[in-house]
C-alpha cells in the first residue's frame, strides 16, 4: 500500500461549526504534514509530527488543532474557521524527518474546504 | 530562508515534443534536496523527479530528466515525447532538514498544457 488517503473530498461549513480532517496512512511512515493549498498556489506547510509528536507549527492560528492519534493516522480540527480559510487541504507522509532523499513526502488526493 | 522561483507561470507544448520548465533556488545550505511534484486536475501531487544536491549527475525517470546546475542554483525539468496526460501544475521543490524535520518550499508553479 503507497498511498495516502484523505476524508472527506469535500467539506463544505459554517464559520460555527466544529469539523474534522482525517488523513491515514499504511506505509510504516514515520513523519505527517498538513498542508494548506490555496487555489492557483503552492501547498503551504502547517504542521509536522513526527513520531507522533509535534516538531513544526508554522505560526498556524489556534482554530486549526492537529492531532496524531498512531503513526498512521492524522487529523486536523477545525473550529471557528473564517471564509478566506477556504482552501485544500493537503496530508504528506514520509519516512522519518532525518536527512536523506528516502524521506520525500508523499501527498494525499487532499480536501477541499469551503467555509461560509 | 530559502526561495524557490518559477519564472513561467503557463506554457503550452504540442504532443510528442519537448518541453523545458525553470526553477531556480537560493539557499546558503550545502547539503539539500530537489524534486519536481505535478499536480494535475484531479489535484492529487504526484512526485516527478528527485535529484541530491551533492550528486553532480542529473537524474532521470523515463520521458523526465532534469538539468541541475549547483553553482547557478537552477534546476529545470524537461519532459520529451510530451503526452496528454503531462497536463498539469508542476512545482519545482527545494527540501532541507532541521532537527525537527524536513520542510518543503515550493515555487509558484508553472501550468503545462500539452495540446493535440
Amino acid at each position: 500500500d503507497t498511498e495516502v488517503t484523505q476524508t472527506p473530498k469535500h467539506l463544505v461549513m459554517g464559520m460555527t461549526n466544529k469539523k474534522s480532517l482525517k488523513c491515514e496512512q499504511h506505509m510504516g511512515h514515520r513523519a505527517m504534514y498538513w498542508y494548506k493549498q490555496k487555489a492557483k498556489k503552492p501547498p503551504e506547510l502547517m504542521f509536522v509530527y513526527s513520531y507522533e509528536k509535534l516538531s513544526i507549527n508554522e505560526s498556524v492560528p489556534s482554530r486549526f488543532s492537529p492531532e496524531c492519534p498512531n503513526s498512521s493516522l492524522l487529523n486536523l480540527h477545525l473550529h471557528a474557521l473564517q471564509p478566506e480559510d477556504s482552501a485544500l487541504y493537503l496530508c504528506a507522509s514520509s519516512q522519518g524527518v532525518r536527512r536523506g532523499i528516502y524521506n520525500e513526502q508523499f501527498f494525499g488526493p487532499g480536501t477541499r474546504l469551503t467555509v461560509l | 530562508a530559502q526561495t524557490v522561483t518559477q519564472s513561467q507561470p503557463e506554457m503550452s507544448v504540442q504532443e510528442a515534443e519537448t518541453v523545458t520548465l525553470s526553477c531556480t533556488y537560493d539557499t546558503s545550505e550545502s547539503n539539500y534536496y530537489l524534486f519536481w511534484y505535478k499536480q494535475p486536475p484531479s489535484r492529487q501531487m504526484i512526485l516527478v523527479i528527485r535529484q541530491e544536491a551533492y550528486k553532480q549527475q542529473n537524474a532521470t525517470e523515463n520521458r523526465f530528466s532534469v538539468n541541475f546546475q549547483k553553482a547557478a542554483k537552477s534546476f529545470s525539468l524537461k519532459i520529451s515525447d510530451s503526452q496528454l496526460g503531462d497536463t498539469a501544475m508542476y512545482f519545482c521543490a527545494f527540501m532541507k532538514h532541521n532537527n525537527a524535520g524536513n520542510m518543503l518550499t515550493f515555487g509558484g508553479g508553472t501550468r503545462l498544457m500539452v495540446k493535440p
